[in-house]
């Protein structure tokens, strides 16, 4: 059963580059989409983008200039990269699986941006 | 982008109960909707897929109906382990939405 696990700085100062990866266990990452969706608190979930096996990405046109993904298949990892962060970025930050619609997800992680 | 909107935003409903969620998009998206679980503290879980396809291991009392801009979710028979905040969202075109969530609670 694949599993997904979050990682990366729980704090992170404004202006600066917030950086998680998720790890995927239980089964190979090949042929599938990798997504990052978060959560601000009381607030709705948002599509931040996915990458492909391949490296290709699609991201959140909301997000595009801040926003860059990338895959490490030998590690069994993708990752997120979001510069210029400011209080707006604070969120619970999942991983997920798909194209089109999610599964399996991580249980997100809390990033919190503040000096 | 499409903007996803649902009803109510909580309820409270005994067990046993039929309970009824809606999704409405800004734009046909014909069936191209998905609908979550998601409980405190844990990662959310797909249900229905493609508005009415209920996920693989899903319990049957879930289930799902719609097309074009209006869209229904329904649990049949409300129990315990469902209290969690439903969400919906589409899958017509990039970027993906979701709806802001409907609380489900048990009297």
């Amino acid at each position: 059963q694949m599993q997904l696990q979050e990682s990366g700085p729980g704090l992170v100062k404004p202006s600066e580059t917030l950086s998680l990866t998720c790890t995927v266990s239980g089964a190979s990452m090949k042929n599938y989409y990798w997504n990052w969706i978060r959560q601000p608190a009381g607030k709705g979930l948002e599509w931040i983008g996915h990458v492909y096996t391949s490296g290709i990405t699609n991201y959140n046109p909301s997000l595009k200039s801040r926003v860059t993904m990338s895959v490490d298949m030998s590690k069994s990892q993708f990752s997120l990269r979001l510069n210029s962060v400011t209080a707006a970025d604070t969120a619970m930050y999942y991983c997920a699986r798909g194209y089109d619609r999610f599964d399996p997800w991580g249980q997100g992680t809390l990033v919190t941006v503040s000096s | 982008d499409i903007q996803m909107t649902q009803s109510p935003s909580s309820l409270s409903a005994s067990v046993g109960d039929r309970v009824v969620i809606t999704c409405q998009a800004s734009h046909d998206i014909r069936k191209n909707l998905n609908w979550y679980q998601k409980k405190p503290g844990k990662a959310p879980n797909l249900l229905i897929h493609d508005a009415s396809n209920l996920y693989t291991g899903v319990p049957s009392r879930f289930s799902g109906g719609g097309s074009g801009t209006d869209f229904s979710f329904t649990i049949s028979n409300l129990q315990p382990e469902d209290i969690a905040t439903y969400y919906c969202q589409h899958s017509d075109y990039f970027p993906l939405t979701f709806g802001p969530g409907t609380k489900v609670d048990v009297k």
